[in-house]
């Protein structure tokens, strides 16, 4: 069955701890997609891309890096500058044209230890 | 800034109620407005609505778009506790060039929909 994979399901993170959280889709979607979630306020964006290689900022890219080396797999790492990383992370893919819905991951929760 | 707001923030109903979520929003450049169900992980995906299907059902649930008010509502008949999740609308604003879109999605803060037995 075709899906996106996220991975770990639960996460914890040290201060000063760099981590990354893994997203992988076998259905050959070219689009990519990494959201936050917070109580109350709904899915914000952190990074997108389009195609392998190329990837832009959402709206709140601080304290965040992506790659995207592989059509496949869009990993996400979460820096120690990112101040308040706990959160609900969603990973997301799409064919890239008017028309292609997103659909989303399972997830993966973050905690501060 | 591209805004979406969702109203109610949170509603408890019984089984067999009807129900009725409202999104509205201001974007700059408007594609679509899709609905997600979101029960414990994943969102999955419901409707999509644009300029040239202003309106969609499935089953139970229904949505429209009202373009010249800016808003869209979900609409879900006799309710069913399956139904318990959160309800989140989201606006695609686009944001490729050439006419494709990235799926660039600002979501709503989403409702809470709560169905007691």
């Amino acid at each position: 069955d075709g899906g996106i994979t996220q991975s770990p399901k639960y996460l914890f993170r040290k201060e000063g701890q760099n981590v990354t959280l893994s997203c992988e889709q076998n259905l050959n979607h070219d689009a990519m997609y990494w959201y936050r979630q917070d109580p109350g306020q709904g899915l914000r964006l952190i990074y997108y891309s389009q195609i392998v290689n190329d990837f832009q900022k959402g709206d709140i890219a601080e304290g965040y890096s992506v790659s995207r080396e592989k059509k496949e797999s869009f990993p996400l790492t979460v820096t120690s500058a990112q101040k308040n990383p706990t959160a609900f992370y969603l990973c997301a893919s799409s064919k890239p044209r008017q028309g292609q819905p997103q659909h989303f991951g399972d997830g993966t929760r973050l905690s501060i230890l | 800034e591209d805004k979406v707001v969702q109203s109610p923030l949170s509603l408890v109903v019984h089984e067999g109620d009807t129900v009725t979520l409202n999104c509205s929003y201001e974007v700059t450049n408007f594609r679509s407005l899709l609905w997600y169900k979101q029960e414990k992980k994943a969102p999955t995906f419901l409707f999509m609505l644009t300029s040239s299907g202003i309106e969609k059902k499935s089953g139970r649930l229904s949505s429209i778009l009202d373009k010249k008010e800016l808003s869209s509502i979900l609409n879900i008949t006799a309710t069913q506790t399956g139904d318990s999740a959160i309800y989140l609308c989201a606006v695609d604003s686009g944001g490729g060039a050439g006419g494709t879109s990235y799926g660039k999605l600002t979501f709503g803060q989403g409702t809470i929909l709560t169905v007691h037995p």
